[in-house]
């Protein structure tokens, strides 16, 4: 089991600029997160996932999308990304039926200049 | 969710049992005490967590205070590999699994 996966590690984005960060796991697992996580600081949720077809807002949302595209993907778009996104961007996937924990990826390392 | 208190940072020799404490004085009868661990860089990982009762698992023990307004977190016996940093959460039970970090206790093991 690869557990959860993100893609890419790294980008760079000129201010204006759109991307996608992609998440999957292989657990299962029908709830998915996406947090950030700046410099000095706990995570942040954005968006999450309590079941496929479903998201809902987090804390921070604002300048984010997200599309839960099966049970094993959940992705983060930036339409036109701003210098305060730059951030680690963290993805996490539970489960109802464990339920006490989250599983995390290894992270997206992303720069708006 | 309840808010918790945590010290920015501490120190403990390898080897040495290393007890990080929590404050959450504002805990509701239904919040759960989570511990999770960041690891320079890396996502973070799940260690602990419990309700009234004082928990352990092959990574680390909880103690919850019986008015359940603070905890403790042992690593028993500490290495080099458990420098991170260290967060407690409070948080409801049920299908709402939102987790709230703080900034969390750097925990640096020393030789």
């Amino acid at each position: 089991n690869a557990g959860v996966t993100q893609t890419p590690k790294f980008q760079v984005l000129k201010t204006g600029q759109s991307m996608t960060l992609q998440c999957a796991q292989d657990m299962n697992h029908n709830s998915m997160y996406w947090y950030r996580q700046d410099p000095g600081m706990g995570l942040r949720l954005i968006y999450y996932s309590a079941s496929e077809g479903t998201t809902d807002k987090g804390e921070v949302p604002n300048g984010y999308n997200v599309s839960r595209l099966n049970k094993r993907e959940f992705s983060l778009r930036l339409e036109s990304a701003a210098p305060s996104q730059t951030s680690v961007y963290f993805c996490a996937s539970s489960d109802r039926t464990t339920g006490n924990e989250q599983f995390f990826g290894p992270g997206t390392r992303l720069t708006v200049l | 969710d309840a808010k918790t208190t945590q010290p920015p940072s501490m120190d403990c020799a390898e080897g040495r049992a290393a007890n990080l404490p929590c404050n959450h004085s504002t805990i509701s009868g239904n919040e759960y005490v989570y511990w999770y661990r960041q690891i320079h860089s890396q996502g973070p990982q799940y260690i602990i967590h419990g309700l009234k009762n004082n928990e352990t698992n092959e990574m680390a023990s909880l103690i919850i205070t019986e008015d359940r307004k603070s905890s403790t977190l042992i690593l028993p016996h500490a290495t080099l590999r458990d420098t991170a940093v260290y967060y407690c959460i409070v948080r409801v039970g049920g299908s709402n699994y939102k987790l709230t970090f703080g900034k969390g206790t750097l925990l640096t093991v020393n030789p």
